[in-house]
Formats: C-alpha cells, sequence, structure tokens
C-alpha cells in the first residue's frame, strides 16, 4: 500500500493568514493525488486534482503543487469558511488511499 | 445538480449482514465508475471499492473484499454495498462516491450513512 502521511496534524492560523499543508507518498506517485476539504458534519469535496489542477467552483485561493513524493496544498488568505479538514489522495496505485488529514483550526 | 443519496444503515450485530443504497441523479449513471469510501469515528477516511460504469468489473481493497460486495442497477440509477459478517471495526459513516475519471478521484459525495456495528 501506498502510505500518504500528512502534516501537521493541525495547524492552528488566523484568518487572514497564508497556509502550507503538507503531504508525503511513501513511494513515488508522480501527480497522482488530489485534495478534498471536509468542514465539519459535511461530506468531502474535491478541491485539487492531479497535485495541482483547479476544479471548477473552487475558490482561487486553493491552490496545489508536487510531485514524485512531496504534495502541498496552500491556502492563500485563509478565510474563515475554510476552517476544515484536508486529506490528500492518491490513485498512482489501483487501492486507493488516503492521508490522515490536517485540520486547520482558529488560533 | 448531482446527487447521490444513501439509505441503509443503521444499528447491526455483529456478524450480520447488511446492504447499503445509493440512489444517483443529476448525471447519466451508467456513464460513471462508482465508489463506496468509509469514514472512522476517529476520521480516519478508507477506500472500500470501486465498480466499473456497466457492472462488469469490481475491484475490491484487500482487506475488505472477502466480506465487501459492491453492484449496480443502472435502470435504477442505484449503487449498492452489501456488507456481510460485520465487525466492530466496521462502525464508520460509508459514502457514495462518484470517480470523475476512472480510477482517480472522487468528484461527487454522497451525503453519507451512518453503520454502527454493537450487540
Amino acid at each position: 500500500n501506498i502510505v500518504l502521511t500528512q502534516s501537521p496534524a493541525t495547524l492552528s492560523v488566523t484568518p487572514g493568514e497564508s497556509v502550507s499543508l503538507s503531504c508525503r507518498a511513501s513511494q513515488s506517485i508522480s501527480t497522482s493525488i488530489h485534495w478534498y476539504q471536509q468542514k465539519s458534519n459535511e461530506s468531502p469535496r474535491l478541491l485539487i486534482k492531479y497535485a495541482s489542477q483547479s476544479i471548477s467552483g473552487i475558490p482561487s485561493r486553493f491552490s496545489g503543487s508536487g510531485s514524485g513524493t512531496d504534495f502541498t496544498l496552500s491556502i492563500n488568505r485563509v478565510e474563515s469558511e475554510d476552517f476544515s479538514i484536508y486529506y490528500c489522495q492518491q490513485s498512482y496505485s489501483s487501492l486507493f488511499t488516503f492521508g490522515s488529514g490536517t485540520k486547520l483550526e482558529i488560533k | 445538480e448531482v446527487q447521490l443519496v444513501e439509505s441503509g444503515g443503521g444499528l447491526v450485530q455483529p456478524g450480520a449482514s447488511l446492504k447499503l443504497s445509493c440512489v444517483a441523479s443529476g448525471f447519466t449513471f451508467s456513464d460513471y465508475w462508482m465508489s463506496w469510501v468509509r469514514q472512522t469515528p476517529g476520521k480516519t477516511m478508507e477506500w472500500i471499492g470501486d465498480i466499473k460504469y456497466d457492472g462488469s468489473y469490481t475491484n475490491y481493497a484487500p482487506s475488505l473484499k472477502n466480506r465487501f460486495t459492491i453492484s449496480r442497477d443502472n435502470a435504477k440509477s442505484t449503487l449498492y454495498l452489501q456488507m456481510s459478517n460485520v465487525r466492530s471495526e466496521d462502525t464508520a459513516t460509508y459514502y457514495c462516491t462518484r470517480e470523475g475519471t476512472r480510477g482517480v478521484f472522487f468528484d461527487y459525495w454522497g451525503q453519507g450513512v451512518m453503520v454502527t456495528v454493537s450487540s
């Protein structure tokens, strides 16, 4: 199985700050990584596909980067609605796996 | 508008069987691969398996393959998850998802249905 390690587990920030969330794969997976946002008591929502490709309807402050084993989800100037849990997911292997998530909370 | 609505969850005893359903609308169901994903109370996400758009092929997480079966009825735009010999570790919220591109990412998710395994 390809293991995805997300860090930090929790990130405390003030609205208006810019942040970077990390996802590291246990082996090289090219750009086969996708990011999801899960707000409290809601279903996950696709934010970014193939490491850096944007999704229609997702605010432009969300962006992704990386390839190989190291990936980053960046949020430019966090807004109050962004405080959620963020997951990465890989599709390099046909056994899809998720990271354990990063919780973005208000400082 | 794409909608995925799960049903069939609840409290079930260890060793029992349970069948979840997911009714899809707002898109041509028979054109898409579909997956089930579950989330434990501790928020861990686990992919269960998927099914080809015509139902002719399924793929499962190895740890669940012997107990879980995914099927679909395209005439009813409905996806199913048959769970057998359930265990306490199967307690989770189960999501029906659409695969945006086969075997890549999940572009739409249902609201989820809770399954609790307890005696």
